[in-house]
């Protein structure tokens, strides 16, 4: 079984800008979580999509938002970008509610901006 | 905001020891989840533990729960190199939210 995607691996952007990041979870998961990982904060929960539902929402300005599709695919974007917003965004699947059950994480994307 | 809190920041073994991770959280939990990362790379599961059960084994993993003191703890027995990496717990927070919350994690080196 394939695991969980995500695309591109590797961002450069510059302040003001947006970003689109991709994430195609394994086959038959229902629910995609996006995750900011940074030094200094460590892992921090962005958002949880469940059957094309925002079912969960991190502390985070309204920036970041992001979408789930009818196959389960999810997309997260990152408006008016900051330097602050340069992290690793790693995509998380799980079969159902990722609080329940275990979760499959992607490789990430790493985004700098400058 | 953070749930649960690994200890210790780093812990650095031989190969063939065992190395303990804890984990403490501040609010009741459904469930607990241990994560290794190895680095820059993404997370890979390791074990869930729900409320009502007190230990798990998977392989050279045991992982405990102690919802009384709010703790959990994870040991790898006879440890390798490959086992260096980042390991993390995660919980769901009160409430019932649904949300996961990760902690700092817990460095883990294991030489040769």
């Amino acid at each position: 079984k394939a695991g969980v995607t995500q695309t591109p691996r590797y961002l450069i952007k510059t302040r003001g800008q947006q970003v689109t990041l991709s994430c195609s979870p394994i086959s038959g998961h229902r629910s995609v979580s996006w995750y900011q990982q940074t030094p200094g904060q460590g892992l921090q929960f962005l958002f949880e999509y469940f059957s094309e539902t925002q079912r969960n929402k991190g502390n985070f300005p309204g920036r970041f938002s992001g979408r789930q599709f009818s196959n389960s695919r999810s997309e997260m974007n990152v408006s008016t970008l900051e330097l602050g917003d340069s992290a690793l965004y790693l995509c998380a699947s799980s079969l159902l509610l990722a609080a329940s059950y275990e979760q499959y994480f992607g490789p990430g994307t790493r985004l700098t901006v400058t | 905001s953070q749930q649960g809190e690994e200890d210790p920041q780093a812990l650095s073994i031989q190969e063939g020891e065992n190395a303990t991770m804890n984990c403490s959280y501040k609010t009741s939990i459904n469930n607990l989840q241990w994560y290794r990362q190895n680095s820059g790379r993404g997370l890979v599961h390791l074990i869930l533990i729900r409320s009502n059960e007190r230990e798990k084994h998977s392989g050279r993993l045991r992982v405990t729960l102690d919802t009384s003191k709010k703790s959990s703890s994870l040991l790898i027995t006879a440890s390798r190199a490959a086992d260096t990496a980042s390991y993390f717990c995660a919980t769901d927070e009160e409430g019932g939210s649904e949300k996961l919350v990760f902690g700092k994690g817990t460095k883990l080196t294991v030489n040769p």
